[in-house]
């Protein structure tokens, strides 16, 4: 069993509307990640914190907007999402800094009405 | 630009027929290349790290291989559970973001 965990599994939210989504890991790992992946795609990257700094993907839009509380914890503000948004999104942690095997957490999956 | 491919695209075989994935690369540099399995659905589970060429590394019906340009995930006597995508990634260097290949859809028919 994977050791990130991810809340909510599934979640259906409106354009309007403002929601997160929440990612943890008790392994120590000070690299976390947010990717998105639609359907017979690889795994993009979005975000990813290392040593509670942040690194952006400067191709993602502003209504996503991540936030790392401490070092365990993980989120991903949602908001004004759009239709083609909805796809599984995975968090992920690694060990140390960027630089190690990335562990998955099961996914969020995520549509946009 | 970095790039790794994978192939076949999709590969359909039958309970005990054994076969392989490759995954080619085209990088910078090459810290390590890592293997997932992913489940339709599910997240990514880590299968192997390999650093340098020559590396092998093996686990249950899974052996995955390196050279300098590719790797092959051999799968020795599939079973259906062995069904899945198999997705490779390349770190060029230490500290760099991973590159994904597009992945290998497996489908074991018993």
């Amino acid at each position: 069993d994977t050791e990130v965990t991810q809340t909510p599994k599934h979640l259906v939210m409106g354009m309007t509307n403002k929601k997160s989504l929440k990612c943890e890991q008790h392994m120590g790992h000070r690299a976390m990640y947010w990717y998105k992946q639609k359907a017979k795609k690889p795994p993009e990257l979005m975000f990813v914190y290392s040593y509670e700094k942040l690194s952006i993907n400067e191709s993602v839009p502003s209504r996503f907007s991540p936030e790392c509380p401490n070092s365990s914890l993980l989120n991903l503000h949602l908001h004004a999402l759009q239709p083609e948004d909805s796809a599984l999104y995975l968090c992920a942690s690694s060990q140390g800094g960027i630089g190690n095997t990335i562990y998955f957490g099961e996914g969020s999956w995520l549509t946009v009405v | 630009e970095d790039q790794v491919t994978q192939s076949p695209e999709a590969l359909r075989l039958q309970e005990g027929e054994s076969s392989s994935l490759n995954c080619s690369y085209t990088v910078s540099g090459l810290r390590g290349l890592f293997w997932y399995r992913q489940d339709p659905g599910k997240g990514p589970e880590f299968l192997f790290t390999l650093y340098s060429a020559g590396e092998e590394k093996e686990k249950e019906r899974l052996k995955a291989t390196l050279t300098k340009k590719e790797s092959f995930l051999h799968i020795t006597a599939p079973k259906p559970e062995d069904s899945a995508t198999y997705l490779c990634a390349v770190q060029p260097f230490y500290g760099q973001n991973f590159v994904f290949g597009p992945g290998t859809r497996l489908s074991v028919l018993p």
